[in-house]
């Protein structure tokens, strides 16, 4: 099956600052999702981009299926992006999708 | 909007004990996915089905089995309760369309199970 990495594992950022996380994908898909995981374990759609780019506010995100990477972008952070976010990739049938183990984010004052 | 809901949020069993936990999405999705959270493991999918009567295994199937009798409900079982199953259980829904262009899961809020 496919092999899903994302880096960083941990990143810590002032209130303000831009990041930048990175998706690595082992094969071909046709299902790149992006997730923010809150406090409360809940986990939220931030993009479904199984190439090129969108944008959503202060985030965006863009997959090179290509070169099989996504980036997730976060510009002026703020404390509530703090969580763990994932990427989630898949291709074939039924959906199913590989998750990374995600990339802990901590945004301080 | 699609809502996914899961029946507990926090439930505590002693081991050896017969465990359900019930998914419910109100979507009409034809797939539904049962996945287990661990630390430092991300999610790992437990079984999936894409039809009523229908499953298929995911990759750690072993000590649990599924039950789909109706489309918008989805069913994760624990035959025998074993600490080593103490674990965040998350469900979520997606809808099959065709030909594969959108494929989007949707999660519900997660079961946080201890097995004492």
């Amino acid at each position: 099956g496919i092999q899903v990495e994302q880096s960083p594992p941990d990143l810590i950022l002032q209130e303000g600052a831009n990041s930048t996380l990175r998706c690595n994908f082992s094969d071909s898909v046709n299902n790149l999702q992006w997730f923010h995981q809150n406090p409360w374990g809940q986990l939220i759609n931030l993009f479904y981009i199984p190439s090129g780019t969108k944008q959503n506010g202060r985030l965006s995100a863009t997959t090179v299926a290509t070169e099989r990477y996504s980036l997730l972008y976060i510009s002026s952070s703020q404390t509530t992006d703090s969580g763990v976010y994932f990427c989630a990739a898949g291709a074939g049938g039924y959906q199913k999708v590989t998750f990374g183990t995600g990339t802990k984010l901590q945004v301080i004052p | 909007d699609v809502k996914v809901t899961q029946s507990s949020r926090y439930l505590v069993k002693r081991t050896g004990e017969k465990v359900f936990l019930e998914c419910v999405q109100d979507m009409d999705h034809e797939n539904m996915f049962w996945y287990r959270q661990d630390p430092g493991l991300g999610l790992r999918l437990i079984y999936f089905s894409y039809d009523v009567k229908m499953k298929e295994k995911g990759d750690i199937p072993e000590g649990y089995s599924v039950s789909r009798e109706k489309k918008e409900r989805f069913s994760l079982i624990l035959e025998s309760a074993s600490t080593n199953q103490t674990s965040m259980y998350l469900c979520a829904s997606s809808l099959v369309e065709r030909p594969i262009s959108y494929n989007e899961q949707f999660f519900g809020p997660g079961t946080r199970l201890t097995v004492l």
